[in-house]
């Protein structure tokens, strides 16, 4: 069984705070991808990885960066949080090439920003 | 640039056959997915259609018309456990767009 875990399922923050989200696969995916859920707007890309140390801006990359320094692992990091952040972030990943449409979440991280 | 449209919401009574239509408009297009996503979940891979037709996986179909731009999932004799959202996703170049989702009711 894949699994995909998220550092926290609930984080409380201030305005502010600088905040890491971490995410570890354990099934040795090239691609890693972090995406925010909001109602009404489905899953929107923000950042994502094709192999260690690479990136690549997703849809709505501001405010955001990443840090791939090992295969199992993704960080989504909020250098400067802000209100509208507040969202549910969800981890991904999958093989690379024709194996890359199918994707494996992880449980997700509910942010909220004070 | 890329779009997907699916319904918002979906209502069928258990038992029954529901279709939820997707249709989309992109570049470089490799294949179209279908993800379930229960409340509280993480979204789950359904299934994944490349060529033209039908693709069955037990209760659940998926179809997709390359020169329509269209797809659809098919849940035949639904179970109140298919209450979820769906989601439809397009894979172009090695990157994947979600759909908004459809949020499918059942009736008992």
């Amino acid at each position: 069984d894949v699994k995909v875990t998220q550092s926290s399922r609930y984080l409380v923050k201030r305005t502010g705070e600088k905040v890491f989200l971490e995410c570890v696969q354990d099934m040795d995916h090239e691609n890693m991808f972090w995406y925010r859920q909001d109602p009404g707007l489905g899953l929107r890309l923000i950042y994502f990885s094709y192999d260690v140390k690479m990136k690549e801006k997703g849809d709505i990359p501001e405010g955001y960066s990443v840090s791939r320094e090992k295969k199992e692992r993704f960080s989504l990091i909020l250098e400067s949080a802000s209100t509208n952040q507040t969202s549910m972030y969800l981890c991904a990943s999958s093989y690379i090439g024709t194996e890359s449409y199918e994707q494996y979440f992880g449980p997700g991280t509910r942010l909220t920003v004070t | 640039g890329q779009s997907l449209e699916q319904p918002s919401e979906v209502t069928a009574v258990e038992g029954a056959i529901v279709q939820i239509n997707c249709t989309y408009q992109t570049s470089g297009f490799y294949g179209l997915s279908w993800y379930q996503q229960h409340d509280g979940g993480a979204p789950t891979f359904l299934s994944y259609n490349a060529l033209d037709g039908l693709e069955e996986t037990g209760r659940f179909s998926s179809f997709l018309s390359r020169s329509d731009s269209y797809g659809y999932l098919l849940l035949q004799e639904l179970q109140m456990k298919d209450s979820a959202s769906y989601f439809c996703a397009v894979i172009g170049d090695d990157k994947i767009i979600f759909g908004k989702g459809t949020r499918l009711h059942i009736l008992p």
